[in-house]
C-alpha cells in the first residue's frame, strides 16, 4: 500500500563500491526524483525523470547514474563509492504538470560508506 | 539563481508556547509553497500555499503566504513534544536551465519542544 517505496532502507558499504538504489511509486505520477539529504537535513536535487525521460540533472558526479525502466520505477546506480557519499537518499514522485500537485516521498535510503 | 532561506535554523522551546517559522524565496516562476515535518524518516506534507494572504489551517499549525514579499509563515500554537521534528519549506518554480518546473527546499528549521 506504500504510495513511493524505495529499497533497501539502510546501505553500509565500503569506499570503491558500486551500490544501487530502487523506487518504485504507485500513485500514477508521471514524474519522479531522487534527493540527497546530507548531514545537515538539507535537501538537494539530483536528479528528475517524467514518462521516464531525464528532465533534471543537476550537478552531479558522473559516478551516480539514474534508471527509469518505466514512469512508475526510478533507479540510482552509484559506481565508486565515496566517503562523501554517506547522506540519505530519498526518492519522490508527483504530477508534473498538473498544478496544486504536492511532492511525495519514500521512506528514504540511509547510504554510509565507509 | 534561486533560493529558498528559512529561519530560525533551529529552535527550542517549552510546551505550550507558540513558534513562527519563516520561509523566504527567490524562485522564477513561482507556482506554490510547500510545508513538511520530517521527523525520522520521509518529509510528510503539511500545506501547499499558492495564493496570498489565505491562510491554511489543521489543528494548531497554520501557514499564510505572501508573494509581494515573497515569503511564507508556519505557525503551531500550544506546542507538543510530538511537534519535534524539521520542519521543510519548499518552493515550486520554473527552472530555466532544464525547461521544467522543479522544487527547492530550504535547508529546514529544526524544532525541539521540551516537556
Amino acid at each position: 500500500d506504500t504510495a513511493v517505496s524505495q529499497t533497501p532502507k539502510y546501505l553500509v558499504t565500503q569506499m570503491g563500491n558500486d551500490k544501487s538504489i530502487k523506487c518504485e511509486q504507485n500513485l500514477g505520477h508521471d514524474t519522479m526524483y531522487w534527493y540527497k539529504q546530507d548531514s545537515k537535513k538539507f535537501l538537494k536535487i539530483m536528479f528528475s525523470y517524467n514518462n521516464k525521460e531525464l528532465i533534471i540533472n543537476e550537478t552531479v558526479p558522473n559516478r551516480f547514474s539514474p534508471k527509469s525502466p518505466d514512469k512508475a520505477h526510478l533507479n540510482l546506480h552509484i559506481n565508486s563509492l565515496e566517503l562523501g557519499d554517506s547522506a540519505v537518499y530519498f526518492c519522490a514522485s508527483s504530477l508534473l504538470n498538473r498544478r496544486n500537485e504536492k511532492l511525495f516521498f519514500g521512506s528514504g535510503t540511509q547510504l554510509s560508506v565507509l | 539563481e534561486d533560493k529558498v532561506v528559512q529561519s530560525p535554523l533551529s529552535l527550542v522551546v517549552h510546551e505550550g508556547d507558540t513558534v513562527t517559522l519563516n520561509c523566504s524565496y527567490e524562485v522564477t516562476n513561482f507556482r506554490s509553497l510547500l510545508w513538511y515535518k520530517q521527523e525520522k524518516k520521509a518529509p510528510t506534507f503539511l500545506f501547499m500555499l499558492t495564493s496570498s494572504g489565505i491562510e491554511k489551517k489543521s489543528g494548531r499549525l497554520s501557514s499564510i503566504l505572501d508573494k509581494k514579499e515573497l515569503f511564507s509563515i508556519l505557525n503551531i500554537t500550544a506546542t507538543q513534544t510530538g511537534d519535534s521534528a524539521i520542519y521543510l519549506c519548499a518552493v515550486e518554480g520554473y527552472a530555466l536551465t532544464s525547461g521544467t518546473y522543479k522544487y527547492i527546499f530550504g535547508t529546514g528549521t529544526r524544532l525541539k519542544v521540551l516537556a
